[in-house]
């Protein structure tokens, strides 16, 4: 069965570091998402991505995040400076009818 | 603005006993609605969802979730609690009025299942 990939499982950076969180999406998909999740807290959206473009983003995706889909397989999130609040786990999701196909997440501890 | 509520952060259960975790939401159109469940340091994994027809929805590992439009709900509920049913579970929302496909998600409740 297809599934949403994510690398690297767990990332560990100095504040002020740049990060690129990588995701493959599952092939046929073509709506993409990044949530974030602080410590087994609540899920939030972060940012939407359709047709090469960002569709909406939510007031934390703010400009030192970006997304990409460099090659059409797959779609990353930068963060160009990390600080400290940035510690979370960082999931992909594809949706295909209506429903949202999440990967394991990247676990990002910023120090 | 949509927004997903879950009143409990934490539920507890003696296996075998029937749980129910709760959920309401506020959209401006028609919901689409999920659960979700996360074990630790793990992702998100899907257990049923409902965007229309019957109001009873039947998901995975037992799982089941009613939706209920006059009182908002989708409490998401299972017969006979087992211990390894013990995890994070998460309500989702989508709605489908506002133009947007992202998901909006509960705080989350932690389910406790005691042997």
């Amino acid at each position: 069965e297809p599934e949403v990939t994510q690398t690297p499982s767990h990332q560990v950076t100095q504040m002020g570091q740049e990060v690129i969180l990588r995701c493959v999406p599952i092939s046929n998909h073509l709506y993409f998402y990044w949530y974030r999740q602080i410590l087994g807290q609540k899920v939030e959206f972060l940012v939407s991505f359709y047709n090469n473009e960002i569709s909406e983003k939510s007031e934390i995706f703010d400009d030192q995040f970006s997304v990409e889909r460099p090659d059409g397989s797959n779609f990353t999130l930068k963060i160009r400076s990390t600080k400290l609040e940035d510690s979370a786990m960082y999931f992909c999701a594809s949706i295909l009818r209506n429903e949202q196909f999440f990967g394991p997440g990247t676990r990002l501890t910023v120090l | 603005a949509q927004s997903v509520a879950q009143p409990e952060d934490q539920v507890n259960v003696a296996e075998g006993n029937p749980l129910t975790v709760k959920c309401t939401y506020s959209v401006s159109g028609n919901p689409y609605l999920f659960w979700y469940v996360q074990y630790p340091n793990r992702g998100l994994q899907f257990l049923l969802k409902y965007i229309t027809g019957d109001n009873l929805v039947k998901g995975s590992y037992g799982f089941e979730a009613e939706f209920n439009k006059s009182q908002t709900s989708f409490h998401l509920k299972k017969p006979s609690a087992l211990v390894s049913d013990s995890a994070l579970y998460f309500c989702a929302v989508r709605d489908s009025g506002s133009g947007t496909y992202k998901y909006i998600f509960g705080t989350g409740t932690r389910l406790k299942v005691l042997a």
